[in-house]
């Protein structure tokens, strides 16, 4: 069963725009991943987070893991054509042997 | 450096007919998963092999799947008897360990499959 959600769904944000997306868990998390997928490509990776409040960030993009492990959002900022594409997940839950992901995030950049 | 490939990139085949799909993990990375993401229903865990090692097929969705992992390297996921419902984009992960805390995967383009 599904474990981790994700929202929103989708995405439409003009170019030049802030926006965040959320992921939740109902479980207190080991690890936390996000992953970037383009069309017809595979998973990219962005960040990996693990201590409680921890945050990370690459170029634009920044997650944040929240105190209790359960939720973490990714907010990217003055958005750019290149970050359309669908943001994903992954969660390690520690007892499992591969990652639990949720459905993901389609974002749309519009110019 | 090479990252995990996959192949076909594209398989279409019909219903009944077994289909074997192949991945080459980074070299020296000894975890290696496979997962399956459908229309919808987002990435689903399926297999994960660690080395040599007997595999974890709790993920399996029917007996039908199998996988193997030849000298701790390349591995194939085999679907027999395919039905519509196998549709879906088969993607293979590595790592260089499981628990590591930075256990990073690295993710193939994936094969898309069709049953028609």
């Amino acid at each position: 069963s599904q474990e981790l959600e994700q929202s929103p769904q989708s995405l439409i944000v003009q170019e030049g725009k802030n926006l965040t997306i959320n992921c939740t868990s109902s479980k207190t998390l080991y690890g936390l991943y996000w992953y970037k997928q383009k069309y017809g490509e595979g998973l990219i990776f962005l960040m990996m987070l693990q201590k409680g409040g921890e945050e990370k960030s690459h170029e634009k993009i920044t997650a944040k893991l929240d105190e209790k492990k359960q939720q973490s959002s990714l907010h990217i900022t003055a958005s750019q054509p290149s970050h359309a594409g669908i943001y994903l997940c992954g969660a390690d839950k520690g007892g499992a042997d591969g990652l639990t992901f949720g459905k993901g995030t389609h974002l749309i950049i519009q110019p | 450096g090479a990252g995990v490939s996959q192949s076909p990139s594209n398989k279409v085949t019909e219903k009944g007919k077994d289909v074997e799909l192949r991945c080459d993990p980074i070299s020296g990375h000894t975890a290696l998963y496979w997962y399956r993401q459908s229309l919808g229903q987002g990435l689903e865990f399926l297999i994960y092999f660690q080395g040599n090692s007997a595999p974890d097929k709790s993920g399996l969705p029917s007996d039908r799947f199998s996988a193997e992992r030849t000298g701790g390297s390349v591995s194939t996921l085999t679907i027999q008897r395919t039905q519509q419902e196998d549709s879906a984009v088969y993607l293979c992960a590595s790592s260089l360990a499981r628990r590591d805390p930075n256990n990073e995967q690295f993710f193939g383009p994936g094969t898309r499959l069709t049953v028609l």
